[in-house]
């Protein structure tokens, strides 16, 4: 049920890009994006709709698919601030969040 | 957006006592969460808790173990009874408000 993220870890070096995937195997409403740094709570960057709506972030940008049920973020020109660990999240018509499985991003100069 | 004030922070518990985890939101809103965290792993919800109504739990938990209270649009209780090691964890309160969730700052539970 998990949605599930690929890769599970990056290393990139600053200015570099990155695309972080999600895959459900459940129907989805909507995809959202979140990323958690070390001790801290995780903290909303966006979220796509059906139909192509997106909110959130000015420097990030994702893409849904509807039909093939996944997901994916487009981190680039990295910083160091964008280490952390990015997890999408399906919500699967009521409003409760399951989150995927984590993708762990460092950024190094 | 909302800022959720969660207590206490952290706690060391014996086994079979049970801790009382309170969240409170600087504004009103309509759903509440409750997610736990294994350190270096991903959330898993635990129950949706909305004023008025009884919690809605996810498989796996039941309310016996994990009862929530939600008196009022600001404010949410999760107790975990009858601690066992296997519940020590990361507990984030979550509310909803407009398109993005917004999360408390967590308490680490550590039973011994």
């Amino acid at each position: 049920q998990q949605p599930v993220q690929s890769p599970q870890a990056v290393i990139l070096r600053e200015g570099e890009d990155a695309v972080i995937n999600c895959s459900s195997s459940k129907a989805l409403y909507s995809v959202h994006w979140y990323r958690q740094k070390h001790g801290e709570a995780p903290v909303f960057l966006m979220i796509l709709l059906k139909g192509g709506e997106q909110k959130g972030h000015e420097k990030i940008s994702a893409s849904f698919n509807e039909k093939k049920q996944q997901s994916s973020l487009y981190l680039t020109a990295s910083q160091l601030s964008y280490s952390g660990t990015y997890f999408c999240g399906t919500e699967r018509g009521a409003n409760n969040l399951f989150f995927g499985t984590g993708t762990r991003l460092t950024v190094i100069p | 957006s909302a800022v959720i004030s969660q207590k206490p922070s952290r706690d060391i518990c014996q086994r079979g006592t049970s801790l009382t985890i309170q969240c409170q939101v600087d504004s009103q809103v309509t759903m509440m969460f409750w997610y736990r965290q294994q350190p270096g792993q991903s959330l898993t919800l635990i129950a949706t808790a909305n004023q008025g109504s009884e919690a809605t739990y996810e498989s796996g938990f039941v309310i016996d173990k994990f009862p929530i209270s939600r008196p009022n649009l600001t404010f949410s209780t999760l107790t975990v009874s009858n601690m066992s090691p296997e519940d020590s964890s990361i507990y984030l309160c979550s509310a909803l408000e407009g398109y993005g969730y917004t999360f408390g700052s967590g308490t680490r539970l550590t039973v011994v």
